[in-house]
């Protein structure tokens, strides 16, 4: 089976571009979580979506970040401007509802570098 | 505020000795306590999970220790191998998950 898979892998980009993370969950999940990790904070959950609707994006830090599930095998996370503390590593995850005990399947995420 | 605390940040044991993590937590609304196990370059994967009512779970090697009254739980790795040197998460979910700041665990051969 193919697992929670992440585009893409590496990025580098300059401050004030534009950045397109993409996510493809395991087929048949319904729930995908948004999360960041850097070494001051640990990993944060940014925002997840039930059923493609977002249901809690209160983990997104700024509006410079924006979230969309348009359907329900593909996501994408947009920062737009970019900013140096942006800088992390981001995982998508998938599961199978939202119920507490679901476990969450994570991809290999995407290390995104602003200069 | 950080809602689950873990500890040690990292943690050396020799080969075939028992490695273990400590977590406490303060919101009682949680009711579900994974552990996510991350090598380099990967993401986190669940490696075993507990909920309040029960105290204790093994899988294999793996125990998770529940003590519902402190509000603590812990991971023990026994006979601790070389390819269990990784960071472990532990983590706690109401609505969502709340992951500790992890411990590096490095397994001497």
């Amino acid at each position: 089976d193919a697992g929670v898979i992440q585009s893409p892998r590496h990025e580098v980009t300059e401050m004030g571009q534009e950045v397109t993370l993409r996510c493809k969950p395991i087929s048949g999940h319904n729930s995908l979580f948004w999360y960041r990790q850097t070494m001051m904070r640990g990993l944060e959950l940014l925002i997840y979506f039930n059923n493609n609707v977002p249901i809690d994006d209160s983990g997104m830090p700024e509006d410079r970040f924006s979230a969309k599930m348009p359907n329900a095998s593909f996501s994408t996370l947009k920062i737009q401007p970019s900013e140096p503390r942006d800088s992390a590593v981001y995982f998508c995850a998938s599961s199978w509802g939202t119920g507490r005990h679901q476990p969450q399947h994570f991809g290999d995420g995407t290390r995104l570098s602003i200069l | 505020q950080q809602q689950v605390k873990q500890s040690p940040q990292s943690l050396i044991v020799q080969k075939g000795g028992i490695s273990i993590i400590n977590c406490a937590y303060e919101n009682t609304a949680f009711d579900y306590f994974p552990w996510y196990q991350q090598f380099p370059g990967k993401g986190p994967a669940l490696l075993i999970a507990i909920r309040p009512d029960v105290s204790e779970k093994k899988e294999g090697r793996f125990t998770i220790s529940f003590n519902k009254s402190a509000k603590q739980f812990s991971l023990h790795i026994m006979d601790s191998q070389p390819g269990d040197s990784a960071t472990n998460f532990c983590a706690a979910r109401d609505d969502k998950i709340i992951f500790g700041k992890g411990t590096r665990l490095h397994i001497l051969p």
